[in-house]
């Protein structure tokens, strides 16, 4: 029973080039967000997705920031020309459709070094 | 916005309990969720309260007044374990999972 699986776990990049975050929701789930956590800081919400489709992008950065999750395979964060403050620790968390589940589960995270 | 606020630090020793409070102004309110994260680990569900009152659940119980905007997380018996930071989050909107989260509460536990 695997819950959210996020890779990679680390993830160093230099300035400038992209980075390419996944995370495969847990089987059965169809709803996918995505949480930054910066160092010392909590969880600020970015971009909330369904089976090929953005339903709350409103914490994206309006720049360098896309997020996909299509119909086979896993969601995709993706961060293009990265700088030193996207380094973070980026959190993906799933939920099934129905109302009455009280839990959005989390992966483990990918945290992300731009050198 | 969101405005949701907790202590940054606590302390307290093995065997005793450790209260942890959390005050939120939100636009919206459909439940009030607390996780536990370990450093370097994903945040893990302790509790949820949508309706006012306590819910117990093991050594963990939280309580929920909307009027009054306030939760708190009560950690009894603490254990080494449970040495990590502590996040309460709030949930807006009823038909979906998206978050508001505070700055989150680190709790150590001493011998």
């Amino acid at each position: 029973n695997a819950g959210v699986m996020q890779n990679p776990r680390h993830l160093v990049r230099r300035r400038g080039q992209e980075a390419r975050l996944r995370c495969s929701p847990v089987k059965g789930h169809s709803h996918v967000y995505w949480y930054r956590q910066l160092p010392e800081e909590g969880l600020k919400f970015m971009v909330y997705l369904q089976k090929e489709n953005i339903i709350d992008e409103s914490g994206m950065p309006k720049e360098r920031f896309s997020a996909e999750f299509p119909k086979e395979g896993p969601s995709i964060l993706r961060i293009q020309q990265v700088v030193r403050g996207d380094s973070a620790a980026y959190f993906c968390a799933s939920s099934p459709d129905r109302e009455e589940n009280t839990e959005a589960f989390f992966g483990q995270g990918t945290r992300l070094t731009v050198v | 916005g969101q405005n949701i606020d907790q202590p940054t630090e606590m302390t307290a020793t093995e065997g005793a309990i450790v209260q942890i409070n959390c005050t939120y102004q939100t636009s919206g309110f459909n439940g009030l969720f607390w996780y536990q994260q370990h450093a370097g680990e994903a945040p893990t569900f302790l509790s949820y309260n949508v309706l006012d009152g306590l819910e117990e659940k093991g050594r963990f119980s939280s309580f929920l007044s909307r009027s009054k905007g306030y939760s708190y997380l009560l950690l009894k018996e603490l254990q080494m374990k449970d040495s990590a930071s502590y996040l309460c989050a709030v949930r807006e909107r009823s038909n979906d999972y998206k978050l508001s989260f505070g700055a989150g509460t680190t709790v150590t536990v001493r011998a």
